[in-house]
């Protein structure tokens, strides 16, 4: 059975700091992604990887894959207020496409002023 | 390009009672699946429908059963409502169905009284 786990799950941290989100997984898998959700409101898509060593970037975030140490992060750099929410990371079986995303528990981030 | 919609946006029920929940897919995409998010969790697959047939389901009972129409719009439907039912239940189109979905829908606020 694939699990995903990320930590920390909860993250209260200043305007203008960095830090890292992690997400391991426990089994080979195709592809990772992350979302972002607002309170009350649906996913949105930020990253999808894809290979081993594969890294992305958008704004003040940026992800990254090792697919050896079945190991993902999310890296937040100079935090501002509009980034806090909710992040995921989602974990696709290697082969499942069917069997849909398994979810980490999230990790709630709070940035403050 | 039109995105995935979901109905009603809020719904209480009682225990015992049945309900439905619907979703039209993004224009152009021929498979839907759907997630249960119960509060303070990440989303869980419920099941995945292609070219109007259930090709894969996660772990849940049989009371949880899906219907997908010719034009891809898709319906969830939930038998002898638990209170463990209270839930976010999302829905999300995608190209294939070894292509993860992208875009999610608002989803459906379920309260079960």
């Amino acid at each position: 059975e694939l699990k995903v786990e990320q930590n920390p799950l909860f993250l209260s941290m200043q305007e203008g700091k960095n830090y890292t989100i992690y997400c391991n997984y426990s089994t080979t898998s195709d592809r990772l992604y992350w979302y972002r959700q607002d309170p009350g409101k649906s996913l949105e898509s930020l990253f999808v990887l894809l290979s081993n060593g594969a890294v992305k970037q958008e704004g003040r975030l940026m992800a990254s894959l090792d697919t050896k140490a079945r190991l993902s992060t999310l890296h937040i750099t100079a935090a501002v207020h509009d980034l806090s929410a909710t992040y995921f990371c989602a974990v696709e079986k290697s082969g499942g496409g069917a069997d849909g995303l398994t979810f980490g528990k999230g990790t709630h981030l709070i940035i403050q002023p | 390009e039109t995105g995935v919609t979901q109905s009603p946006t809020h719904l209480i029920k009682t225990r015992g009672q049945q309900v439905t929940l619907r979703c039209s897919s993004q224009s152009g995409h021929n498979t839907v699946s759907w997630y249960q998010q119960a509060l303070g969790q990440g989303p869980q697959f419920i099941f995945q429908y292609y070219r109007e047939e259930e090709n894969g389901r996660g772990n849940f009972p049989p009371r949880f059963s899906g219907l997908q129409f010719p034009n891809y719009s898709s319906e969830l439907n939930v038998n002898a409502l638990e209170l463990d039912d209270s839930a976010l239940y999302l829905c999300a189109s995608s190209s294939g169905p070894l292509n993860q979905p992208q875009h999610f829908g608002d989803g459906t606020r379920l309260s079960i009284l």
